[in-house]
């Protein structure tokens, strides 16, 4: 059974240009989660995602990003017109209906923004 | 969620007990202990959690005060891998509608040979 798969690992972009952040959770999970790690510092949870809906969404910036996870495919995060502050490592996480608080977490994407 | 507090380091010996403390003391009586473990580049593991009962499974054990106030994370024979920052997460089901982890700082264990 394959893990949380995430990619690209690494993405660099210039500020103004668009990120996109890919994951595939586990096989039979069907909620999904992305939180962000600036440097030196915990995760932070930004949204939560089941499939076609966004349940909660409370820890994504009001502008520039936005979430989804349709029926067929991997959920996106995207980031448009990137800045320098938008450098980090996004991490996605996945579990079973039911179960949120067992979160089993992809190896990340680590944006560079120059 | 419970406001949880762990030292910011510790050293272990390889292969003698490791015992992570964390401080919650204001959980609450629907609040579960969590543990989750962030070895260094990659994503956040879970090991174990609980309730108010003491908790073993293949990675750990999770010893909880009967006043709950506080819980102890063993891992009894370290090794190297086990080099890591772990947090110690209190939060409600996600039965209640709860649905993010909230990490701290946690607390970053060096295991030396």
């Amino acid at each position: 059974n394959a893990g949380v798969m995430q990619n690209p690992r690494h993405l660099v972009r210039r500020r103004g240009q668009e990120a996109r952040l890919r994951c595939s959770p586990m096989k039979g999970h069907s909620h999904v989660y992305w939180y962000r790690q600036l440097p030196e510092e915990g995760l932070k949870f930004m949204v939560y995602l089941q499939k076609e809906n966004i349940i909660d969404e409370s820890g994504m910036p009001k502008e520039r990003f936005s979430a989804e996870f349709p029926k067929e495919g991997p959920s996106i995060l995207r980031i448009q017109q990137v800045v320098r502050g938008d450098s980090a490592a996004y991490f996605c996480a996945s579990s079973p209906p039911g179960r949120a608080e067992t979160q089993y977490f992809g190896p990340g994407t680590r944006l560079l923004v120059l | 969620d419970a406001k949880t507090t762990q030292p910011t380091s510790m050293d272990c010996a390889e292969g003698r007990a490791a015992n992570l403390p964390c401080n919650h003391s204001t959980i609450s009586g629907n609040e579960y202990v969590y543990w989750y473990r962030q070895i260094h580049s990659q994503g956040p593991q879970y090991i174990i959690h609980g309730l108010k009962n003491n908790e073993t499974n293949e990675m750990a054990s999770l010893i909880i005060t009967e006043d709950r106030k506080s819980s102890t994370l063993i891992l009894p024979h370290a090794t190297l891998r086990d080099t890591a920052v772990y947090y110690c997460i209190v939060r409600v089901d996600s039965g209640a509608g709860s649905y993010q982890l909230t990490f701290g700082k946690g607390t970053k264990l060096s295991v030396i040979p």
